[in-house]
Formats: structure tokens, C-alpha cells, sequence
């Protein structure tokens, strides 16, 4: 069974500056699905950034880009120039590209706060 | 935009009611979730489906069933809510290639 792991519970980042939140996963699937998800306190869950796992290169949605690197099972996202709206949870997930059924695996959260 | 619509954004229950959480979808999707979330454990997938009355348990499915009569609307229902179902409701909808849509949370607070 595939499993997703966030092990950073919580992070700050100085307004303007980048951090990284982490990711780690297991799978013996070799096509699949990778995706970062944002939930501010609006509790509302929106997309970040998706990743294929057969695309070698990183996916990038303007400040936001990952670091995937798949023999290492690790997909972590990059975000720069953070700005006071990217206070959030953040949520890292899987779904299996070939399993037919399209449910997600997500890790259990960072909460990313940022400092003015 | 896809818009996912719960019904409810807050409820409070006490044990032993039924509750039905709603959620309705506008982009035709064919697969629908519900999640509950709860802190330190993310979100743990209860039921889903991947077409009109066709459901599946997910990793959680006790004290849960779940209705779908239409395409478009996927309903949780709670026959009778404890204290250890309160918690955040998530419902999702979702196509083959792109990410969830999500809905705005249904907090559920037994008492």
C-alpha cells in the first residue's frame, strides 16, 4: 500500500524569503500522481502544483515549483517570495495512475506561517 | 470554475441523530469523495464513488454510508453520530488526469 509523509508538522518563513516543505512517499507503482495542496483557514483545499511521475521535469506554477526526485520517492515544494497569503496547511498527496480508481493519498500536513 | 457546494458549513448534533452532509458538483465529474480530516492525521478517505450509484469504502467506511442517486450530488449520511465523528468533512470531485476540487468543509461537532 502507497503511503505519504510529511514530516515537518510545522514551518515559518520570513515574508519575501523561500522555504521548502517535504514530502516523502512509497510506492511500488512506477506511473502516478503527485500533488501539493493548500488549505488556509478558509478551510477551502485548492491546488498548488501537480506532478507526473513519467515527466522528468519539475513541474512550476509561478512561485511555487517542486523538487521531485523519484528514486528517492521524494517530492517536496518550493515556494518563493512568500507572501503573507501563503499562510496555510499545506498537503501533500498520491493517486495511482493505473489503479483505475481515482483516490488520493495525502500526508498529514504542514503548517506553514509566515512572518511579516 | 468547478464548484463544489456542501451544504452545510457548520452542525452540531447530538449523539444518537442521523445527519446527512450534501455535496453537489457542477462539472460532470464522475468521481466523487468524502474525506473526513482531523489534526495529525490528515485526511482518511471514508467512501467514494466513480459513477451513479456505484460506491466504494475507503479506509475508514464505519459508522458511514454514503447515497448517490445523481451525478451530480453525493451525500454522507451518519445513521447515528458519536461523539468520535465529530470532525471535519471534506467532499471532493474529481476527473482522470486533474487534481480534487474540494468543498468548503462541513465541521461536524457531536455532543
Amino acid at each position: 500500500a502507497q503511503t505519504v509523509t510529511q514530516s515537518q508538522p510545522e514551518m515559518s518563513v520570513q515574508e519575501a524569503e523561500t522555504v521548502t516543505l517535504s514530502c516523502t512517499y512509497d510506492t511500488s507503482e512506477s506511473d502516478y500522481y503527485l500533488f501539493w495542496y493548500k488549505q488556509p483557514p478558509s478551510r477551502q483545499m485548492i491546488l498548488v502544483i501537480r506532478q507526473e511521475a513519467y515527466k522528468q521535469q519539475n513541474a512550476t506554477e509561478n512561485r511555487f515549483s517542486v523538487n521531485f526526485q523519484k528514486a528517492a520517492k521524494s517530492f517536496s515544494l518550493k515556494i518563493s517570495d512568500s507572501q503573507l497569503g501563503d499562510a496555510a496547511m499545506y498537503f501533500c498527496a498520491y493517486r495511482s495512475f493505473t489503479s483505475g480508481t481515482y483516490k488520493y493519498i495525502f500526508g498529514t500536513g504542514t503548517r506553514l506561517k509566515v512572518l511579516a | 470554475d468547478v464548484k463544489v457546494t456542501q451544504s452545510s458549513r457548520y452542525l452540531v448534533k447530538r449523539t444518537g441523530e442521523k445527519v446527512f452532509l450534501e455535496c453537489v458538483q457542477d462539472m460532470d465529474h464522475e468521481n466523487m469523495f468524502w474525506y473526513r480530516q482531523d489534526p495529525g492525521l490528515g485526511l482518511r478517505l471514508i467512501y467514494f464513488s466513480y459513477d451513479v450509484k456505484m460506491k466504494e469504502k475507503g479506509d475508514i467506511p464505519e459508522g458511514y454510508s454514503v447515497s448517490r442517486e445523481k451525478k451530480e450530488r453525493f451525500s454522507l449520511i451518519l445513521e447515528s453520530t458519536s461523539t468520535n465523528q465529530t470532525s471535519m468533512y471534506l467532499c471532493a470531485s474529481g476527473g482522470l488526469r486533474g487534481g480534487y476540487t474540494f468543498g468548503s468543509g462541513t465541521r461536524l461537532t457531536v455532543v
